[in-house]
Parts: structure tokens; C-alpha cells; sequence
């Protein structure tokens, strides 16, 4: 397995902009979660699906960013318009609650976002 | 408010030398804890998991302390080697939404000087 999958590795932006962010999961992984990783804050959980629905938002930190899974291998997390305080890497992460060592998730490679 | 702590924020030591970070957590009901290893440029990789009946466990050179009583971690690292830089981070998950939520500290930056 490729594990998870995100592109683009690295984005530049201006603000204003709309970016969207795409993740592959582990193929069979039921649960699906994106995190925002900053050096003040460390990573912060914005939101997770479970079968493709999205079980708990609280994260996303304004209107602005939304996520989808339209299906269960694909996943995107959009944020419009960006703002250079959303610099930041985002990671996508995926795992099977059948699992015996509890909730591993395994992370993606994540994008690095840099909004002008 | 971050309910895991981790110390010190970041540690240089010479290869070969021994060091142990530290994790304090206030989250509950207290399902499991997490200790991941980041690489530059890399998303965060698994080390050890224990639950609150495990009060140590080993990978390797590493070896994850609990304490579920003080509510505190350890990771210790043995015989450090260049390669082991990278930043650890400590989670601690409850039961929630069928699955584990977890709750992050903001982790250890380490860094082995030859």
C-alpha cells in the first residue's frame, strides 16, 4: 500500500485565493481526519469523517474552510477565501477502527501551505 | 487550553548520550496514550501506544513510561543515534464518535549532535 496520499506537497498562494487540498486514504480505512500543523500550536484536529460523513467540525476554524468525502478513497479540504494566518502544513490522516492497537492513525506526508 | 503538556520544548544532546521527555495530561476519560515520532518534512509515526492498565512499553531503543495515577508519560530514549532527531510528539485519546479522538501536546524537538 501507497499509504496516505496528499498533493499538492507544497502550495504558494496570494490571499484572497481559494486553495483546496486533496487526500488519498488507505485503501479499506474507514475514518478519515485532517489536521492543521503550526509551530505556536502544533497540530490541531479540524475535522474527521467516518464512511465518508463528517462526524465532528469543531475544529474548522471559520467558515471559510469546508471539507468533503465524496467517496471513500478521496477527500479535500478547501479553504476561501485563503489568509496568510492559514500558512500552515495540513495533514490528512486515515485509519480502521477494526484495528487491534486501538486508533493508529497514519499520516500523510502533508501540504505545506504558504498564503502571501 | 492544551490538556497534554510536553517537556522541555526542545533538546540538543550528543550521540550515543540517553535522554527522556516528559508528557502531562488532563484529558479524560482517558482511553490511550500515544507517542509519535515526526521527521522533518514527514508526517507523525507511531512509536508506542499504551492503554491505562500498561505502565511501560518498548520499541527499540524506546521505551514509553505511564503513570495513570499522576497522569503522566515518559519516552526515553537510549543510546541516541543521529537519526533519532526529529520532534516527538505525546497523544492522548478518548472514546468518541465510534472511534478515539485524540488530543496532541506540541511536542519535544530533539536534536543529536554527533
Amino acid at each position: 500500500d501507497a499509504g496516505v496520499i496528499q498533493s499538492p506537497r507544497h502550495e504558494v498562494t496570494e490571499m484572497g485565493q481559494e486553495v483546496t487540498l486533496r487526500c488519498k486514504p488507505i485503501s479499506g480505512h474507514d475514518y478519515l481526519f485532517w489536521y492543521r500543523q503550526t509551530m505556536m500550536r502544533g497540530l490541531e484536529l479540524l475535522i474527521y469523517f467516518n464512511n465518508n460523513v463528517p462526524i465532528d467540525d469543531s475544529g474548522m476554524p471559520e467558515d471559510r474552510f469546508s471539507a468533503k468525502m465524496p467517496n471513500a478513497s478521496f477527500s479535500t479540504l478547501k479553504i476561501q477565501p485563503s489568509e496568510p494566518r492559514d500558512s500552515a502544513v495540513y495533514f490528512c490522516a486515515s485509519t480502521n477502527r477494526g484495528l487491534s492497537s486501538y486508533n493508529e492513525q497514519f499520516f500523510g506526508p502533508g501540504t505545506r501551505l504558504t498564503v502571501l | 487550553k492544551n490538556q497534554v503538556e510536553q517537556s522541555p520544548q526542545s533538546l540538543i544532546i550528543l550521540e550515543g548520550k540517553n535522554c527522556t521527555l516528559q508528557c502531562n495530561y488532563t484529558v479524560s476519560p482517558f482511553s490511550n496514550l500515544r507517542w509519535y515520532k515526526q521527521d522533518t518534512g514527514r508526517g507523525p509515526v507511531s512509536l508506542t501506544i499504551m492503554t491505562f492498565s500498561e505502565n511501560t512499553k518498548s520499541n527499540g531503543r524506546y521505551t514509553a513510561t505511564l503513570d495513570a495515577d499522576t497522569k503522566q508519560s515518559s519516552l526515553h530514549i537510549t543510546a541516541s543515534q543521529l537519526s533519532d532527531s526529529a520532534s516527538y510528539i505525546c497523544v492522548v485519546s478518548v472514546p468518541g464518535g465510534g472511534s478515539y479522538i485524540p488530543t496532541f501536546g506540541r511536542g519535544t524537538s530533539l536534536i543529536v549532535h554527533p
